[in-house]
């Protein structure tokens, strides 16, 4: 069966200080990939989705950049974090195809940049 | 005006009623998508529907394409329904992007 990680589940970080956050798919191949973010009191909104290992498409622009070094993981990054960060960072895989297709989501990571 | 707007945004429900959430969209879909979030945040999906019916367990989702509604029903309510319900379309051609509805906060009281 597929399982999808995050971590970590928790994060406080300083303004200006860096961010790295690791996603990884089990149990399926050339997923594509997805990070959402949930701000507080608002809705889910796409942040970035790549259909394979280096392609990445942006949704949104942002202090946040993402990548794909490998078939099943994704990485959420930031040089210099912004208050604005702070978030509910929500990562997701789905099968591919020419319809739409269930997402299946990770059990998230809260951050707080201070 | 959001592409995907939710109704009503908070429910509150005795144990055993039937429930009712709707999801209005306003551009043209692929897929309609229903999800449930919990309080602690995690995330499953419990519908993908381009037309017409689908049911698991105690839960209905219907979507009528023409009018561009889709509505999600719960029979006989418990108290581990509590969760935000969130509608969610591909939309645009784009069969990767999620554009989602603010969730409708559903509590059931025993």
């Amino acid at each position: 069966s597929q399982t999808i990680h995050q971590w970590p589940a928790t994060l406080v970080q300083p303004v200006g200080s860096p961010l790295s956050l690791e996603c990884t798919v089990e149990g399926t191949s050339n997923p594509n990939l997805y990070w959402y973010r949930q701000a507080a009191g608002r809705g889910l909104q796409l942040l970035f989705y790549s259909v394979g290992i280096g392609q990445i498409s942006s949704e949104v622009p942002q202090n946040l950049s993402a990548s794909r070094p490998q078939d099943r993981q994704f990485i959420l990054s930031s040089k210099k974090l912004l208050l604005s960060d702070s978030g509910f960072y929500l990562c997701a895989w789905s099968t591919i195809g020419t319809a739409g297709r269930t997402q299946y989501f990770g059990p998230g990571t809260r951050l707080l940049v201070l | 005006k959001n592409e995907v707007e939710q109704s009503p945004q908070n429910l509150t429900a005795q144990e055993g009623e039937f429930i009712t959430i709707n999801c209005s969209y306003s551009v043209g879909i692929s897929a309609l998508h229903w999800l449930q979030q919990h309080p602690g945040g995690g995330i499953v999906s419990l519908f993908m529907l381009s037309s017409g019916k689908k049911k698991h367990g105690r839960l209905i989702a219907t979507i009528n394409i023409q009018e561009k509604h889709s509505s999600l029903h719960i029979t006989a309510s418990h108290p581990r329904d509590s969760a935000v319900y969130i509608c969610a379309v591909n939309s645009g051609g784009s069969n990767y992007k999620l554009t989602f509805g603010k969730g409708t906060l559903l509590t059931v009281n025993p």
